[in-house]
């Protein structure tokens, strides 16, 4: 199974700034098969990634994803406000599919 | 678009099966792959299995002697069933797209295991 560990826990930023969000696998990633997700309070994960770096529909161009291997990056260029909330990457190139635990984008 | 639902009690017994369904709405359930992930409370997601609409089925191995999930395609919706349930499987339970990235996600739904 291949573990994924995000950092940091918590990331505290003020509207503006960039975030720079780092996943990092147990083992690599096949084909850059990693996704990420962001998660607000009491919603479902919404895609914001996939193959690493492609961004899903609708998805505005201030998130970007990079990396390969082990070692991936979400880069959101300046943090509108909405953009405050929990963000998982996730792999898919082998079985078990697995998540990260999580960083915590919150307001300064 | 595709919208997803889940659906089932909020609350099971110890020991007992937990069952929820996804339906499918504004699209059909053929030729992709559907998946649940669960989520306890505060806490991080954990891919459960995925179902191809032909009912060939993938299971995360620390679930799988306790976990069913089926796919109806007439109803054009899939099912997930667990048994022996405990508190640890206590989480909101999500129902999605495909077994590589997940998406769309339904809205997901509690399940909480208590007697």
């Amino acid at each position: 199974e291949i573990v994924l560990t995000q950092s940091p826990g918590t990331l505290s930023l003020s509207p503006g700034e960039r975030a720079t969000l780092s996943c990092r696998a147990s083992q690599s990633v096949s084909s850059s098969y990693l996704a990420w997700y962001q998660q607000k309070p009491g919603q479902a994960p919404r895609l914001l990634i996939s193959g690493a770096s492609s961004r899903a529909t609708g998805i505005p161009d201030r998130f970007s994803g990079s990396g390969s291997g082990t070692d991936f990056t979400l880069t959101i260029s300046r943090l509108e406000p909405e953009d405050f909330a929990v963000y998982y990457c996730q792999q898919y190139g082998s079985s078990p599919r697995t998540f990260g635990q999580g960083t915590k984008v919150e307001i300064k | 678009q595709v919208q997803l639902q889940e659906s089932g009690p909020g609350l099971v017994k110890p020991s007992e099966t937990l069952s929820l369904n996804c339906s499918v709405s504004g699209g059909s359930i053929s030729y992709y792959y559907w998946s649940w992930i669960r989520q306890p409370p505060g806490k991080g997601l954990e891919w459960i299995g995925y179902i191809y609409y032909s009912g060939s089925t993938n299971y995360n191995p620390s679930l799988k002697s306790r976990v069913t999930i089926s796919v109806d395609t007439s109803k054009n919706q899939f099912s997930l069933k667990m048994r022996s349930v405990t508190a640890a499987d206590t989480a909101v339970y999500y129902c999605a797209r495909s077994a590589s990235w997940f998406d769309p996600w339904g809205q997901g739904t509690l399940v909480t295991v208590s007697s």
